[in-house]
């Protein structure tokens, strides 16, 4: 079955700076890739997904990009505030036809 | 758009008694329910899928009898911790998919708290 990895597990950068998480996948019939921020106490929230047929995908300051050849997929986060500190999962799918798999997540904190 | 609910937010509970968590989706209709648990510090874990109207399918490793799946409704789906344990206290999160979105998303509750004494 469907396997992610995910790293970092933890991520410190200063206000302003970027910040990469990574993660790959191992069943080449996945075709979803969403991406989830979760704060202390809450439930995941969709921040952005991408499918396989594009390689990169943009919303203000998050990007994510997909290398399908690679099964490895990234976000990225530009020009960090504190409120991005949170818990984020990377997650795969076969779509509808399957479940989501999570990578373990990344503690990304931000520091004024 | 895309709201989903989750009854109640947090629960004690004395040991040997059963809990119901309620998950409700406010703005489209689900097709299909997930039940997920977590521990602190730690990723989801699948427990069910529900689809409306039919028998939840249990991961691997998850009791059925232990936890009873109910998705009567395309908004609603339930949760039912029976003689909960100690063991049981973890995070229980719903999320929906369904008619009108990209079937294949996935939004999430705001997850339950529970705690057996």
């Amino acid at each position: 079955g469907e396997n992610v990895e995910q790293h970092p597990s933890t991520l410190s950068v200063q206000e302003g700076d970027s910040a990469v998480i990574k993660c790959t996948y191992s069943d080449s019939a996945s075709n979803y890739f969403p991406w989830y921020k979760q704060e202390l106490g809450k439930g995941p929230q969709l921040i952005i997904d991408i499918r396989s047929n594009v390689g990169e995908k943009k919303d203000q300051r998050i990007a994510v990009t997909l290398n399908k050849t690679a099964k490895h997929f990234s976000l990225h986060i530009t020009e960090t505030q504190p409120e991005d500190s949170a818990v984020y999962f990377c997650a795969a799918s076969r779509g509808s036809q399957g479940n989501l798999i999570f990578g373990k997540g990344t503690k990304l904190s931000v520091k004024p | 758009g895309a709201v989903v609910s989750q009854h109640p937010s947090w629960v004690i509970c004395k040991s040997g008694t059963s809990v119901k968590i309620e998950c409700r989706s406010l703005d489209f209709q689900a097709t299909t329910m997930f039940w997920y648990r977590q521990f602190p510090k730690q990723s989801l874990m699948l427990m069910a899928t529900s689809n409306e109207g039919s028998k939840a399918t249990y991961e691997q490793g998850v009791e059925k009898d232990k936890f009873l799946i109910n998705h009567a409704s395309l908004t609603l789906s339930t949760l039912t911790v029976t003689s909960a344990h100690p063991e049981d206290s973890s995070f229980y999160i719903c999320s929906a998919e369904g008619q009108g979105r990209n079937t294949d998303t996935q939004y999430f509750g705001p997850g339950t708290r529970l705690t057996v004494l």
